[in-house]
């Protein structure tokens, strides 16, 4: 059963601070997502990565960053949060064919 | 752009009653299409896709190409039902990127 883990489910941090969600998934998945899920927007692609130290911009980018420097730990940065980054974050690995597994999500607020 | 409209945020429906959740896509190739389910306090997780033409949990969804739309459907209605439900697209260009409708929750009325 594959499992994808993020670090932490619930988070407050404070504007400007840079914050760093963590996802690892315990399967050998090249490709990894990190998705913010709002009411009435749904979910929003941020950023993808399909390969070690690969990454792409999904339709939401700004404001983020990524990292993949190993295959199973896929890292979401906020720069320097604001209050507009208040959002369930949800990452999820992939094993092809549009089957996705999600993590728990990562709740965060900025104040 | 690949966009998938699901147009209703809140659908109530009484136990046993049929059940449709709608979802349109506007893509100009050969689409993939899923829905995704998500439960209180659960993950969310794969319910079914269109290329598999499988039943799962009595749901079903058909791909009509010529109206874009994929609606889920089910006969019965169960309390177990009552979640949030997502449509999604993935394009036929070997990318795995899905895009998101912005989701429907189900409530089943006892």
């Amino acid at each position: 059963d594959v499992k994808v883990t993020q670090s932490s489910r619930y988070l407050v941090k404070r504007t400007g601070e840079k914050v760093f969600l963590e996802c690892v998934q315990d399967m050998d998945h090249e490709n990894m997502f990190w998705y913010r899920q709002d009411p009435g927007l749904g979910l929003r692609l941020i950023y993808f990565s399909y390969d070690v130290k690969m990454k792409e911009k999904g339709d939401i980018p700004e404001g983020y960053s990524v990292s993949r420097e190993k295959k199973e730990r896929f890292s979401l940065i906020l720069e320097s949060a604001s209050t507009n980054q208040t959002s369930m974050y949800l990452c999820a690995s992939s094993q092809g064919q549009g089957r996705y597994t999600f993590g728990s999500g990562t709740r965060l607020t900025v104040v | 752009a690949q966009r998938v409209t699901q147009p209703e945020k809140l659908l109530s429906v009484f136990k046993g009653a049929p059940v449709e959740l709608k979802c349109n896509y506007s893509y100009s190739g050969s689409p993939e299409l899923f829905w995704y389910v998500q439960y209180s306090r659960q993950r969310l997780q794969l319910l079914l896709r269109h290329i598999s033409r499988e039943s799962i949990k009595g749901f079903t969804a058909d791909l009509n190409k010529g109206e874009t739309s994929f609606h889920l459907k089910k006969p019965f209605a169960q309390e177990e039902d009552s979640a949030m439900y997502y449509c999604a697209l993935r394009s036929n260009f070997g990318n795995e990127k899905l895009t998101f409708g912005t989701g429907t929750r189900l409530t089943i009325i006892p």
